[in-house]
């Protein structure tokens, strides 16, 4: 089965300086997704980034990047110029094809990101 | 805004009783997620629709039960509630078929129900 981890439960970062949020997943499979979400403290979750398994291009969108190291099974996510809306609960998750022919998701624990101004 | 609706927002009960969750997925998503998020918790997974059929289940308990209808609107109900199921339940939704199109594919999540048992 597949699983997600996050072995930080809480980070913090001074604002305009960037962090890296760790992510390690167990999968057989050869071609899935990767997500990290974001959780403000109004609890929406939000889209912050997606990975395609089978693009060796690392995705990036506007100050959120990500490094995926897909031999090493990892998908860290770095934050550069960090801002103070930047603090809330971060999620990565994993999409999986199940036998039904269908996709489940799995979500890591979560990091807490904390901003200091 | 995700596209995604639920209802009710806010929801306080006693315990003992039985609840209706709702939610409406985006335009032609076809499966529904639901999740328990517990005070600063992750998320758990409690079961998943894929176009009227319940394709799979997580962590839910056996007074929990959910469907998805023919418009593809989703219910959860809660029943003989317990203190410990005051909890934020998420429902999303993904445009998830099958076969192997390369898609986005994430999930959308609602704004949440927030359940207070007292």
């Amino acid at each position: 089965a597949q699983t997600v981890t996050q072995s930080q439960p809480e980070m913090s970062v001074q604002e305009a300086e960037t962090v890296t949020l760790s992510c390690t997943y167990d999968t057989s499979e050869s071609d899935y997704y990767l997500f990290w979400y974001k959780q403000p403290p109004s609890r929406q979750m939000i889209l912050v980034i997606r990975q395609e398994a089978y693009k060796q291009q690392n995705a990036t969108e506007n100050r959120f990047s990500v490094n995926f190291q897909k031999a090493a099974k990892s998908f860290s996510l770095k934050i550069s110029d960090s801002q103070l809306g930047d603090a809330a609960m971060y999620f990565c998750a994993y999409r999986s094809y199940t036998t039904s022919g269908t996709y489940k998701y799995i979500f890591g624990t979560g990091t807490r990101l904390k901003v200091l101004a | 805004d995700s596209g995604v609706t639920q209802t009710p927002k806010h929801l306080i009960t006693a315990t003992g009783q039985r609840v209706t969750l709702r939610c409406s997925p985006r335009s032609g998503d076809l499966s529904v997620y639901w999740y328990q998020q517990s005070l600063d918790q992750g998320l758990q997974f409690l079961i998943q629709y894929y176009n009227g059929e319940e394709r799979a289940k997580g962590n839910i308990l056996e007074r929990f039960s959910a469907q998805q209808f023919p418009d593809l609107h989703s219910e959860l109900n809660l029943s003989s509630l317990e203190l410990g199921d005051s909890a934020l339940y998420f429902c999303a939704s993904s445009d998830s078929g099958t076969g192997s199109e390369r898609v986005g594919n994430e999930q959308f999540f609602g704004p949440g129900t927030r359940l207070t048992v007292l």
